[in-house]
């Protein structure tokens, strides 16, 4: 197992509702990504965190925000959930940003998330 | 066009059979390559990272074309435990991680 912990594993939400989703970093690891995995698709970055502050984005919009606290545990954020947001939300923690250490990643188990 | 392309397969193979797989990618000034491999309804785990010179792990090796932008994985003697799908993962610059939508494999006895 990666050591990397996610929160809740499954989560059913209402159109327009908002949720929060938690992950707990591999231990060294100061870096969490987020990741979106729509059915039959690959994971889609999100953001990245790193040392508190988004060091980087995708193409998401604005409704979708992050945190991530001292420990490096992190937070991704999702409001006015749209239908299409329903996905498996990973998140990977890394020794460091970037390409720094080899760049490897390594997963939580995900949030399976439904918006009805 | 994708900037990570992989062909969606299924790939389906016997036990004991070679099987190679093919990414490309689009952004030339990316820099760092892994294989993932994921299991229905789990989360990826890294398989390996894939180096210039080529690098070997077991039955797997992977290879980086950077001249032609195309990373593979050849499996040798595939297991049915080996059945799952593979992703290939490009990354430019520091933070932009782009997944392949990834190749499903199915091994049969």
């Amino acid at each position: 197992e990666t050591g990397v912990t996610q929160s809740p594993t499954h989560l059913i939400k209402t159109r327009g509702q908002q949720v929060t989703l938690r992950c707990s970093s591999q231990s060294g690891h100061n870096t969490v990504s987020w990741y979106q995995q729509a059915l039959g698709q690959g994971p889609q970055f999100i953001f990245q965190y790193y040392r508190e502050e988004e060091n980087g984005r995708g193409n998401f919009p604005p409704r979708f925000s992050g945190l991530q606290f001292p420990n490096y545990s992190s937070e991704l954020n999702v409001n006015a959930l749209e239908l299409d947001d329903s996905a498996l939300y990973l998140c990977a923690s890394s020794a460091k940003p970037g390409l720094a250490g080899g760049g490897e990643q390594y997963f939580g188990p995900g949030t399976r998330l439904t918006v009805t | 066009r994708k900037e990570v392309e992989q062909d969606p397969g299924p790939f389906n193979v016997p036990e004991g059979a070679t099987v190679a797989f093919n990414c490309t990618y689009s952004n030339s000034a990316s820099q760092s390559f892994f294989w993932y491999r994921q299991d229905c309804r789990k989360e990826p785990k890294l398989l390996m990272s894939v180096y210039s010179s080529g690098n070997e792990d077991g039955r797997f090796t992977a290879q980086l074309n950077r001249a032609s932008q195309y990373i593979s994985l050849l499996i040798r003697d595939s297991k049915l435990s080996d059945s799952a799908t593979y992703l290939c993962v490009v990354r430019s610059g520091g933070f932009k991680t782009i997944f392949g939508a990834g190749t499903r494999l199915f091994v049969k006895a």
